[in-house]
């Protein structure tokens, strides 16, 4: 079965830096796409950032230049580095395994999600 | 301000049938990309509900289905039921935005 478990969040204050780690089970990251996505408290879902099974990268305009997406293939595991972290990082964020779907592509597994809160 | 809309709240009975809208635009629904559901139940993770427009992964019920037209998408949801109370997002892709899915603003749906 397809498993992905977030670690990695807590609280931190303006400025700070946090990784974030989503072990997955049951397929192998590296073979596909890996995406983050954030969900600020209350609000709805905000694609952050996607790796892609040959390497490349895309990160949101929020985002880019402060956070990193990456993976290890020997652990199996999906990073998301997060640097100068702001009020506005605060959110739950899952890391899903993406699916490619004709021209464009969507989320079919999830993990649990993990809380980072950005606060002084 | 998302790129796709959707209404905040839809509510019906319990038996009823409702429809939840995601409109785009020319660059990504009118575009020809396709739309992706998920439901989001209260305290969870967004699950995958509908993909390609139409298709179910295994183990959604057949009440949930998924249309599209022009640069409207929508969720239909018949039969319905006290657990179908959650939030449900659309999602597509559009060709301004590099690299990346858009979801839309989600919607509330209640059960009365």
């Amino acid at each position: 079965d397809v498993q992905l478990v977030e670690t990695g969040g807590g609280l931190i204050q303006p400025g700070g830096s946090l990784r974030l780690s989503c072990a997955a089970s049951g397929f192998t990251v590296s073979s596909n796409y890996m995406s983050w996505v954030r969900q600020a408290p209350g609000k709805g879902l905000e694609w952050v950032s996607v790796i892609y099974s040959g390497g490349s990268t895309y990160y949101a305009d929020s985002v880019k230049g402060r956070f990193t997406i990456s993976r290890d293939n020997s652990k199996n595991t999906l990073y998301l580095q997060m640097n100068s972290l702001r009020a506005e990082d605060t959110a739950v964020y899952y890391c899903a395994r993406v699916s490619l779907w004709f021209r464009e592509y969507y989320l079919d597994y999830w993990g649990q999600g993990t809380l980072v809160t950005v606060s002084s | 301000q998302s790129v796709l809309t959707q209404p905040p709240s839809v509510s019906g009975a319990p038996g009823q049938r409702v429809t939840i809208s995601c409109t785009g635009s020319s660059s990504n629904i009118g575009a020809g990309y396709d739309v992706h559901w998920y439901q989001q139940l209260p305290g969870t993770a967004p699950k995958l509900l509908i993909y390609g427009n139409n298709n179910r992964p295994s183990g959604v019920p057949d009440r949930f289905s998924g249309s599209k037209s022009g640069t409207s998408a929508s969720l239909a949801i018949t039969g319905l039921q006290a657990e179908d109370e959650a939030d449900y997002y659309c999602q597509s892709y559009d060709s301004s935005l590099s690299g990346s899915g858009v979801f839309g603003g989600g919607t509330k749906l209640t059960v009365l």
